[in-house]
């Protein structure tokens, strides 16, 4: 069966950098995309961008560029977010995302906590 | 800066129809934006319902149905159960950028 294990809770300063992982299972990796979408405390979500594991084509969320880098590994097929120069706001839950190229998405990795603190 | 509007919140009985739409800023919605709709309950990670408008997944009990309605994207419970009770998100295409809506709390009572 198709799962997405991402990688445990965070805790960060600001100015910090966090690399969150999400570690697939249960198909061909390469097959499909891995997107990233985030959830702030008692908020919506919020989509980050996504990556192409064959090719390793990258679209980013506009207020994220340069501040985001989406990677993958296919001998582990493991998907990576960093996330440079924390801020409070970027305090969130982390969820990756398996998607057909970037437009269907269907299973949830169980997300991902990053607390940034001062 | 585009923005996607779901309705805020919406109340049902058990065993009636609701329907949610998503609208885009940036005009009609069509079958190439690609409407996703996902489930949220509290404490959980979203799960995903529909995809390209109208495809169920495996999963997605019959009950939920996507379309175009109107201009919009929309999602209709049929025979709501109160377990339908949730945050339901819709999620546009826009070429190289997606946008989610802000989420329609739905309360079955």
């Amino acid at each position: 069966q198709v799962q997405l294990v991402q990688s445990g809770a965070e805790v960060k300063k600001s100015g910090a950098s966090v690399k969150v992982s999400c570690k697939a299972s249960g198909y061909t990796f390469n097959r499909y995309g891995i997107t990233w979408v985030r959830q702030a405390p008692g908020q919506g979500l919020e989509w980050m961008g996504w990556i192409s594991p064959d090719n390793g084509h990258t679209d980013y969320a506009q207020n994220l560029q340069g501040r985001v880098t989406m990677t993958t590994d296919t001998s582990t097929t493991t998907a990576y977010m960093e996330l440079r120069s924390l801020r409070l706001d970027d305090t969130a839950m982390y969820y990756c995302v398996r998607s057909q190229g970037d437009i269907n998405f269907d299973h949830w990795g169980q997300g991902t906590l990053v607390t940034v603190s001062s | 800066q585009t923005v996607v509007t779901q309705e805020p919140s919406l109340t049902v009985s058990p065993g009636g129809t609701v329907t949610l739409t998503c609208a885009s800023s940036t005009g009609a919605v069509t079958y190439g934006h690609f409407p996703n709709w996902f489930q949220q309950k509290p404490g959980q990670a979203p799960r995903s319902l529909v995809s390209s408008t109208d495809n169920r997944h495996s999963w997605t009990p019959a009950r939920f149905s996507g379309s175009l309605l109107g201009g919009k994207a929309a999602l209709t419970l049929s025979g709501v159960q109160p377990d339908d009770e949730a945050e339901y998100f819709c999620l546009l295409y826009y070429g190289a950028a997606q946008v989610f809506g802000g989420g329609t709390k739905l309360t079955v009572l």
